[in-house]
């Protein structure tokens, strides 16, 4: 089974600076995709960014970049110029088969980001 | 282009009651899928749908629990006689086809309170 796991809680940046948040999973598939979704207070789900495994150029959107490292079974996500809206929680994701017909979403935790005016 | 659409965002039961969500997949969008997110966790696949079909229902309790997706209409998370563990966000997504390269759009979810 697929597992995904954020090791961070909670983390805070100040405005304007850089954050790397962690994530680690496992699996025995060779081509998935992963994703980082965003959870305001509105508990709306934004998706972030998404990676393919098989691609091994990072993924980069605006001021989100991933580290995708396959081997080691890690992607993390930076921000950069961190804004007062980046506050939310956030959470890694893999897609997989289910193995019962689907290709169902498995999260980690998340973790939750604030940031210092 | 409206994204998915959850209603009622807000529910409020009584033990023993039964708890109705809806969700309008994206337009041109037939697949469907129902996650569950308890306080403080990461969300939880519960079962994924196509029209008139429900293909993997793996994550979805035994008992009390039920989805479907009609062929006109929204698609409906039923849950019979509430219990205070039921109390979660309940958050539904869909996709233009299903595969590991489809992206999965979520809808703002439906926050039940059991009482």
């Amino acid at each position: 089974a697929q597992t995904v796991t954020q090791s961070q809680p909670e983390m805070s940046v100040q405005e304007a600076e850089t954050v790397t948040l962690s994530c680690t999973y496992d699996t025995s598939e060779s081509d998935y995709y992963l994703f980082w979704y965003k959870q305001p207070p509105s508990r709306q789900m934004i998706l972030v960014i998404r990676q393919e495994a098989y691609k091994q150029q990072n993924a980069t959107e605006n001021r989100f970049s991933v580290n995708f490292q396959k081997a080691a079974k890690s992607f993390s996500l930076k921000i950069s110029d961190s804004q007062l809206g980046d506050a939310a929680m956030y959470f890694c994701a893999y897609i997989g088969y289910s193995g019962a017909g689907s290709y169902q979403l498995t999260f980690g935790k998340g973790t939750k980001l604030s940031v210092i005016p | 282009n409206a994204g998915v659409m959850q209603n009622p965002r807000h529910l409020v039961r009584r033990r023993g009651q039964e708890a109705r969500l809806r969700c309008s997949p994206m337009k041109g969008h037939s697949h469907v899928y129902w996650y569950r997110q308890l306080p403080e966790e990461g969300l939880k696949f519960m079962v994924y749908l196509q029209k008139e079909n429900i293909i993997d229902e793996s994550g979805m309790p035994k008992e009390r629990f039920s989805a479907e997706f009609p062929k006109e209409g929204p698609s409906i998370l039923r849950i019979q006689q509430v219990v205070r563990g039921d109390s979660a966000a309940y958050f539904c997504a869909s996709s233009p086809s299903t595969g590991y390269t489809d992206t999965q759009y979520f809808g703002p979810g439906t926050r039940l309170t059991v009482l």
